[in-house]
């Protein structure tokens, strides 16, 4: 069975500081995702991986950078974390290309709160 | 702006009821549709999936009808069970490209 293990269910940290989330998979899927969910608003994709060193953009990328150094690790990255990235953050992996009909695969996510 | 528009946000029903979610869509090039179920503290997990090819598709209790000319689809869920409570959220996906999910709807079965 497919795991998806992010580091932290919850995590408060204060306006300025610098957050590291951290997700690790154990499947040796290709594709590594982090989505930040809001209610009302579903699933918005913030970056992706499709190798390692490698990334792209999602939809809302800004105030975001993200670390694949390993196969089996992606980072999310607050810069200089803001109350607006109060959320739940969800890591996924997927095997094959990122753009196929594989099943993601996500963590339990982690519950991010910025004071 | 969401590309994919799920309706009710929450949705209550008895035991043993229909749960009915549905969503709409503007883009004519998305060419695959998923539902994924996700249960307090977990997180979300595909369900099932369709393709604009068929117009049902159907596993255990739960059902997608697709209605290509209306642009919209929906998830059936048959005598529904507490079992069921959870948030389920639709997306489609244009090929070659990434998931655009719908805004979810939490769903409650009452026993």
């Amino acid at each position: 069975d497919v795991k998806v293990t992010q580091s932290s269910r919850y995590l408060v940290k204060r306006t300025g500081e610098k957050v590291f989330l951290e997700c690790v998979q154990d499947m040796d899927h290709e594709n590594m995702f982090w989505y930040r969910q809001d209610p009302g608003l579903g699933l918005r994709l913030i970056y992706f991986s499709y190798d390692v060193k490698m990334k792209e953009k999602g939809d809302i990328p800004e105030g975001y950078s993200v670390s694949r150094e390993k196969k089996e690790r992606f980072s999310l990255i607050l810069e200089s974390a803001s109350t607006n990235q109060t959320s739940m953050y969800l890591c996924a992996s997927s095997p094959g290309s990122p753009r196929s009909n594989q099943p993601q695969h996500f963590g339990d996510g982690t519950r991010l709160s910025i004071l | 702006q969401q590309q994919v528009k799920q309706s009710p946000q929450s949705l209550i029903v008895q035991k043993g009821g229909i749960s009915i979610i549905n969503c709409a869509y503007e883009n004519t090039a998305f060419d695959y549709f998923p539902w994924y179920q996700q249960f307090p503290g977990k997180g979300p997990a595909l369900l099932i999936a369709i393709r604009p090819d068929v117009s049902e598709k159907k596993e255990g209790r739960f059902t997608i009808s697709f209605n290509k000319s209306a642009k919209q689809f929906s998830l059936h869920i048959m005598d529904s069970q507490p079992g069921d409570s959870a948030t389920y959220f639709c997306a489609a996906r244009v090929a070659g490209n990434m998931l655009t999910f719908g805004g979810g709807t939490r769903l409650m079965v009452k026993p």
